[in-house]
C-alpha cells in the first residue's frame, strides 16, 4: 500500500544552517507528494507540493523536489531561521481524486539563535 | 477568522462514555476529513465526506466510531464507549474539490480517556 517513511527526529541547528529533511514514499500509482508544516500551538499546514516527477515544490525559502527514481522528496531550506521551528509531516495522496493523504510521522526542528 | 474550527479543543473522559466533536470547516470547501493523531506519529485517515455523503472510511474506524455531516455543512464525530486507546488528537479538515492534497486543518480536539 501507499506510505511514507519520514527521517527521525529531532532536528537541531543553529540558524542560518542549511537544512535537510529526508522523505520517502511507496506508492502503486502516480502520487503527489507534499510537505505539511505544524507550528506550535497550531493545527497543519501546507507548506508546499509536487504532482508530478521532477517538479519543484517551493515556498518560504523551503524546497523539495519530486524524484521518481529514488522515491524521494527531501525537503531543504538553505538558511534556516528560529522561526522555523515546527514539526513537518511528508505526506502523498496516492493519485485517486478523494484527497485522501498519507503522513508520515513527522520531524520536530529547532533553530536556536 | 475563516478556518477550520474544532470544538471542544480538549475532551477529559472517563473510560465506557461517549463522547462528540464537532467541525466547522470553510465555508466554500465541499470535502471534510477526520484524522487522528497520536503523539509522536503523523495523522492517521478515519474518513471522508464530500458535501453530506460520507465516501470512505478507515479500517481504524471501528463500529464505535461514527460521523456524520447532515446538510453538508459541519460534521460531528462520536465516539461510544471509549477506551484509553482511543486519548489522541482527532483533527478535521476540509478542502475544494479538484484540488488534491491541499487540506487546511483545524487545531484539534484531544481526547483523554482516563
Amino acid at each position: 500500500g501507499d506510505s511514507v517513511t519520514q527521517m527521525e527526529g529531532p532536528v537541531t541547528l543553529s540558524e542560518e544552517a542549511f537544512l535537510t529533511i529526508n522523505c520517502t514514499y511507496t506508492a502503486t500509482g502516480y502520487p503527489s507528494l507534499f510537505w505539511y508544516v505544524q507550528y506550535p500551538g497550531e493545527g497543519l499546514q501546507l507548506l508546499l507540493k509536487a504532482t508530478k516527477a521532477d517538479d519543484k515544490g517551493s515556498n518560504k525559502g523551503f524546497e523539495a523536489t519530486y524524484r521518481k527514481e529514488t522515491t524521494s522528496f527531501h525537503l531543504e531550506k538553505g538558511s534556516v531561521q528560529v522561526s522555523d521551528s515546527a514539526v513537518y509531516f511528508c505526506a502523498l495522496n496516492g493519485g485517486s481524486t478523494l484527497g485522501r493523504l498519507y503522513f508520515g510521522r513527522g520531524t520536530q526542528l529547532t533553530v536556536w539563535p | 477568522d475563516t478556518g477550520v474550527s474544532q470544538n471542544p479543543r480538549h475532551k477529559i473522559t472517563k473510560r465506557g462514555q461517549n463522547v462528540t466533536f464537532r467541525c466547522d470547516p470553510i465555508s466554500e470547501h465541499n470535502r471534510l476529513y477526520w484524522y487522528r493523531q497520536t503523539l509522536g506519529q503523523g495523522p492517521e485517515f478515519l474518513t471522508y465526506f464530500q458535501n453530506e455523503a460520507q465516501l470512505e472510511k478507515s479500517r481504524l474506524l471501528s463500529d464505535r466510531f461514527s460521523a456524520e455531516r447532515p446538510k453538508g455543512s459541519f460534521s460531528t464525530l462520536e465516539i461510544q464507549r471509549t477506551e484509553q486507546g482511543d486519548s489522541a488528537m482527532y483533527l478535521c479538515a476540509s478542502s475544494f474539490s479538484g484540488v488534491t492534497g491541499e487540506l487546511f486543518f483545524g487545531e484539534g480536539s484531544r481526547l483523554t480517556v482516563l
